[in-house]
């Protein structure tokens, strides 16, 4: 299938820095990409869709603000979490697909601790 | 609203043993489409198989197979003669909104045991 990748696959960051993540498409242009965060033990919820060249739309309850995202060609999707704080921390994983119903290919997933 | 329900939080099985993991849905589409993920301790979704509503045959890819009945909306999947290294947190996925989003369910959690 479709290699999509995420980088990086771990991160510790102090309080207050801000952490970028990305999401590479390597063999197809995703039109779309999904952002989706899991907490331990928890299912992924949905925190926003990026269309290329648009903005993203988040779910409610996400902040913007603090979860920046930018999808700046069809293979590369950044997310951005500003002035993280410990209860940031989390298990985030990226999705891409080439068109609407296509089959969704996910990353391998960042692990994010905030201290 | 789209909903998902993988109402086994976890199970134990013994290796060899069959199991199989329920998961029912709720959607007013009329198309749409059904995955399963398997997810290991390390993390990432592994893909096991995509399903559209109009497609109600049932699947088998080796040890796995999978029953779609949309009477009952239930995508039920099982892994026949299971081994240890089966042992994940498997989820059941509908897609969802006007972006195809998948909605997850809340995962099953299989322990294989040797």
């Amino acid at each position: 299938g479709a290699v999509v990748s995420q980088h990086p696959s771990r991160v510790i960051c102090k309080s207050g820095t801000s952490v970028k993540i990305e999401c590479r498409s390597l063999d197809f242009q995703a039109t779309t990409m999904f952002w989706y965060r899991q907490f331990p033990k928890k299912s992924l919820m949905l925190m926003a869709t990026s269309n290329e060249g648009s903005k993203a739309t988040y779910e409610q309850g996400v902040e913007k603000d603090k979860f920046l995202i930018n999808h700046a060609s069809l293979t590369l999707s950044t997310l951005t979490v500003t002035s993280a704080h410990p209860e940031d921390s989390s298990f985030y994983i990226c999705s891409a697909r080439e068109g609407t119903y296509t089959e969704a290919f996910f990353g391998q997933g960042t692990r994010l601790t905030v201290v | 609203a789209q909903k998902v329900t993988q109402a086994q939080t976890e199970i134990s099985v013994v290796e060899k043993e069959d199991v199989t993991l329920d998961c029912v849905y709720e959607t007013r589409d009329t198309t749409y489409y059904l995955f399963w993920y398997k997810q290991p301790p390390s993390g990432e979704l592994v893909f096991l198989i995509r399903r559209n509503s109009f497609d109600e045959q049932n699947e088998i890819s080796g040890r796995y197979s999978w029953n779609f009945q949309k009477s009952t909306s239930s995508f039920n999947f099982t892994i026949t003669a299971s081994q240890v290294v089966d042992s994940a947190v498997y989820f059941c996925a509908l897609t969802g909104g006007s972006q195809g989003n998948l909605i997850f369910g809340k995962g099953t959690k299989l322990s294989v045991k040797p």
